[in-house]
This record gives structure tokens, sequence and C-alpha cells, in this order.
């Protein structure tokens, strides 16, 4: 079955500092993974996914994640923080369902904390 | 109005009431999903349609009854609900026209739903 796994449930960072989200999964075939980004009172938005066309996939607001078969990792990462990225991220495996859709199967996910 | 919309944003209920939550898509998508996000659960996929059929009904107690008379809108009929009920609930929408699994999912702000 395939699953993800965020480790650390909250991470503080200092403004400017980088950012390291971490996101493993588990999957038999070759994954679909999504970054989601989820700011207070608000549904999910897209951040990033990777659909096998690259390793290095590069998303909104300066986010970027690496795919490392070799690792089962999808970590994401941005340079330096700013204040406007405090909330809450989203890993995601896609599954494909009947019909021409899918399931996202999330983690738990990380809350981010900028620190001024 | 754009993207996906949700109504209401908040709803309180007793536990002998009957409500209705709605979801419209302006994205011309096939496919719409509900999602339930509680606090410390990951994200559940809830229902899942594709022209109006139901693909994926996950396990989800009879209490919560879908509709989705087009492709455009999706409703969640909710009767008799229990406190534990209280959660996010989340609508989204994707094109539902690849069955390889990799369709990104556009969500919406969520209807916040407290169970009395």
């Amino acid at each position: 079955a395939q699953s993800v796994t965020q480790l650390g449930s909250h991470v503080s960072v200092s403004e400017g500092a980088l950012v390291l989200l971490r996101c493993n999964y588990s999957s038999s075939v070759p994954p679909y993974l999504f970054w989601y980004v989820q700011y207070p009172n608000q549904g999910l938005q897209l951040l990033l996914k990777y659909t096998s066309a690259a390793t290095l996939v590069k998303g909104i607001n300066g986010f970027e994640a690496e795919f490392k078969k070799s690792e089962t990792s999808f970590h994401l990462t941005k340079p330096s923080a700013h204040m406007s990225d405090a909330a809450e991220y989203f890993c995601a495996v896609s599954v494909p369902l009947g019909g021409a859709t899918n399931k996202l199967i999330f983690g738990t996910g990380t809350l981010l904390a900028v620190q001024p | 109005e754009t993207g996906v919309t949700q109504t209401p944003r908040h709803l309180v209920m007793g536990m002998t009431n009957k409500k209705s939550l709605k979801c419209e898509q302006h994205l011309g998508h096939n496919a719409m999903y509900w999602y339930k996000q509680s606090a410390k659960k990951p994200l559940e996929l809830m229902f899942v349609y594709s022209l109006e059929e139901r693909v994926e009904n996950n396990s989800v107690p009879s209490r919560f009854s879908p509709e989705c008379p087009n492709s455009s809108h999706l409703f969640l009929h909710l009767h008799t609900l229990q406190p534990e009920d209280s959660a996010l609930y989340l609508c989204a929408s994707s094109q539902g026209t690849s069955g390889q699994g990799g369709e990104t999912q556009y969500f919406g702000p969520g209807t916040r739903l407290l169970v009395l």
C-alpha cells in the first residue's frame, strides 16, 4: 500500500534561514507526489508535484523538492524563509481510482513557524 | 467566482439536525471529491465522483450522504451526526481525464463543522 511519512510535526526557523520539510514515501510503483500548503482557515493550495518528468521540481513561492528514489524521499526546501511561509505543509502520494480519478494519501502535516 | 467554492464556511449543528454542505467548481473538471480533516489526524478521503457517478465510498458512515447532480456541483448531506464528526470538510476537483493517477486536485476553502 502506498503511504507517506512526514518527519517533524512542528518545524521552527528564523526568517532568512533554510526551510527543510521532510517527506518519505512508500510505493510499489513510480509514485506521483505532491506538496500542498494550508494557511490558517483556508483550504489546501498546491505548491508543486512530481510526475517523473524531472527529479528536481520547482514550485510556487520559491519552494522546490527533489525526488530521490534511492532514499524514497521527496523533501521540500526553500533557501530563505519568509514570515509569510508560516503555514501547515502536507506531503501526499496519489493512487489511481476508477473513472480517471485519483486518491490523495496525505501525511500528517508539518506546521512551519517562522521567527523574526 | 473562480476555482472551488464551498458554502457555508462555518456550521454549527445539533445531533438531531439535518444540514447540507455545498461545493461548486468553476474549472470545467469532471471529478469531485470530499475529504475530512480532523484535528491530529491525516486528511481522509470520503467520497469521489466522476461525471456524476460515485467512484469511491471510503467506508463512510451512512449519516453522511453525498450527492452530485452534475459535474460542477457536489453536496454532502448530514443527519444525526456525532460530536466526533466535528471537522473541516474539504471539497476538491480534478480534470478527471487521465487514469494515470497524477492529476492535481484543487481544493476549496472548506466548511468548518461543529456538532454539539
